[in-house]
Parts: structure tokens; sequence; C-alpha cells
């Protein structure tokens, strides 16, 4: 079975150019997640969807980052435009439901630097 | 607020050591406590999910236990080998469903 897929792994782009990043869930997951991990710190949750909704956006920097997903599957955050402090690795993860003991599974993660 | 302590923030051991990993959480009002392994440059593996009634979890080398009242889980890993060489992140489920993490113990074991 397939993991959470996500592209590109790593990004390099100038300050103020926007960024999109994708991420295809596990078949059959209905809560998917987006992180962001400073070097040496804990994700930190930016958004999560039950299906196509987003049920908690409260820590998404929401001037600058916009996220989608409009079929209930496959999802993209967006940064526009990208700041230097945006550097950091931008981790999707999904469960099959959005409870407490539902476990979550992680992607491999988009690792962003802007110069 | 939830704020999850992992130390130590690095730990160096010889090969063939067992060691334990600490995390500690302030709310003991959690849903579970999981310990995930990172590895550089890729996803987080979840390695152990510990339910908020459950005291250990073991698989293999390693056991989790989970002390909910004093805040605390440790993760101890017998007989270390080289390839647990990982960063070990821990995370509680609080009750707003969110996981809150640690910043995790960077383990290396040397050969």
């Amino acid at each position: 079975e397939a993991g959470v897929v996500q592209s590109p792994r790593y990004k390099i782009i100038e300050k103020k150019q926007p960024v999109a990043f994708w991420c295809n869930p596990i078949s059959g997951h209905n809560t998917l997640y987006w992180y962001l991990q400073n070097l040496g710190q804990g994700p930190e949750l930016l958004i999560r969807y039950e299906n196509e909704e987003a049920v908690d956006d409260s820590q998404l920097p929401k001037d600058r980052f916009s996220a989608e997903r409009l079929k209930g599957v496959d999802s993209t955050l967006k940064i526009q435009p990208a700041e230097l402090g945006d550097s950091a690795v931008y981790l999707c993860a999904s469960s099959l439901g959005g409870g407490a003991h539902n476990e979550q599974f992680f992607g491999p993660g988009t690792r962003l630097t802007v110069l | 607020k939830q704020e999850v302590t992992q130390i130590p923030a690095a730990l160096s051991v010889p090969e063939g050591e067992n060691l334990v990993l600490n995390c500690s959480f302030t709310d003991s009002a959690i849903y579970n406590l999981q310990w995930f392994r990172q590895d550089p440059g890729k996803g987080l593996t979840s390695l152990l999910l510990i339910q908020s009634s459950q005291r250990e979890q073991t698989s293999g080398r390693l056991n989790a236990s989970l002390d909910k009242s004093s805040g605390r889980s440790t993760l101890y890993i017998a007989a270390s080998q080289p390839g647990d060489s990982a960063t070990y992140l821990c995370a509680v489920v609080d009750s707003n469903y969110q996981l809150i993490w640690g910043a995790g113990t960077k383990l290396i074991i040397k050969p």
C-alpha cells in the first residue's frame, strides 16, 4: 500500500516568489493535515481537512498561505509571496478520521529554502 | 495550554547499551501519546501509540510507558544498534484532538 506522497521533495526559491506543495494521502483516509517543521523542533499544525472541508485552520497565516482539497483527496498548500522565515519542512499527514484515536501517517515532507 | 518537553535534546551512546528517552507534558487531559522516529530528510514514522487508559506498549526492542497523572512518558530502547540513530519525537493528542509535539531527542548510536 502506498504511503502519503508529497512533491516536490525540495524547493529553493527567492523571497517574494510563490510556491506550491502537493500531497496525495493514503487511499481511503478522510482526514488530511499540513504541518510546518522548523529545524530542531516538532511539527506545528497549519490546517486540518475532513474530506474537502477545512475544520481547523486557526494556525494558518492567511495573509500569505492558502490551501485547498477540492475533491476531498489530494491537497495543495500555497505560499504567496514567500518570506525568508518560511524556510522549513512542510509535512503532510493523513488518517482514517479526525478523532483522537486515529493514527496519523506522514509523508516525507517538502524542504523549502527561501533565499 | 499543553506543552510537551523532551530531555535530553541529544544523546550519544555506544552500541549495545540500553537507553531511556524522556517526554513530559503539562496537561494530563490527553487521549493518547505517540512516539515517532524521524530520519534525516524523511518523514515521521509512528513507533508506539499508548492510549490514555494504558500504562505501556511494546514493539520489539522498544517499550513505551505512560504515567498520565505525573505527565511523563519514557521510551526504552534495549540493546541499541547503529540503525537506531535518528530523532525521536513524542506527541500527545489533546482535548481538541490536536497532536502537540515535543522538540525531539537526537539519538546517535556509536558502533
